[in-house]
């Protein structure tokens, strides 16, 4: 069973720079993976950030960047506000038409 | 405007059945991938299943499958998942999501399937 790994919670200064990870049991994360990368607040529905690892959804401000670094999906923050305190979910493709969603990461902004 | 709006979601007893739906509108779903995700109680975000643009191409998570079973009605632009057997472990907002090229780029706002006697 394949499980993706995610930092449970992060903390960054505001204006300040946070990056959270998305890790694969089975090995390194690749651009075949097509990691997405979702902000949720509570009560609300997910909204898309980043798809296929690095590129930016319509209407998503610069400060938020996707990339593969060491094996694993990140998404950096950077000049964190205090607006961006939320859940972050990473999710990767397994082929045949399965993901699988990270754990998920709460960012506070303080 | 592309939009995805999920119905059908409710109170079911435990061992019960129900018949989720989303509604597309602003695409046609012979050319894009549906997906449902679903989202226990103060959880994070679970894959359920998977509907091929083509329409013959299903796929489910381990927990559900042989229990739950996606199909799209192409003449009503709907995806449907039929959910049966259901636990109380299956209590969560469903999501009904459009993925385009590998990216979840429209999410509905989610029905609510509660599983309790």
């Amino acid at each position: 069973q394949t499980e993706v790994t995610q930092e449970p919670s992060l903390s960054v200064s505001p204006g300040g720079t946070v990056t959270v990870t998305c890790a694969l049991s089975s090995g390194s994360v690749f651009p075949s993976h097509y990691p997405n990368w979702f902000q949720q607040t509570p009560g609300q529905a997910p909204r898309t950030l980043i798809y296929n690892t690095d590129s930016r959804s319509s209407g998503v401000p610069d400060r938020f960047s996707g990339f593969i670094f060491r094996d694993k999906a990140a998404l950096t923050i950077t000049g964190a506000q205090a607006n961006d305190e939320s859940f972050y979910y990473c999710v990767l493709y397994m082929g045949d038409g399965i993901w699988v969603f990270g754990g998920g990461t709460k960012v506070t902004v303080l | 405007e592309v939009q995805v709006v999920e119905s059908g979601g409710g109170l079911i007893q435990p061992g019960g059945s129900l018949r989720l739906s989303c509604a597309a509108s602003g695409f046609s779903l012979s050319d894009h991938w549906m997906d449902w995700v679903r989202q226990a109680p103060g959880k994070g975000l679970v894959w359920v299943s998977h509907i091929h643009n083509g329409g013959t191409y299903t796929t489910y998570a381990d927990s559900v499958k042989g229990r739950f079973t996606i199909s799209r009605d192409i003449a009503k632009n709907t995806v449907s998942l039929e959910m049966s057997s259901l636990r109380a472990e299956d209590t969560a907002i469903y999501y009904c999501v459009r993925v385009s090229n590998f990216n979840f780029d429209f999410w509905g706002r989610g029905t609510l399937v509660t599983v309790s006697s």
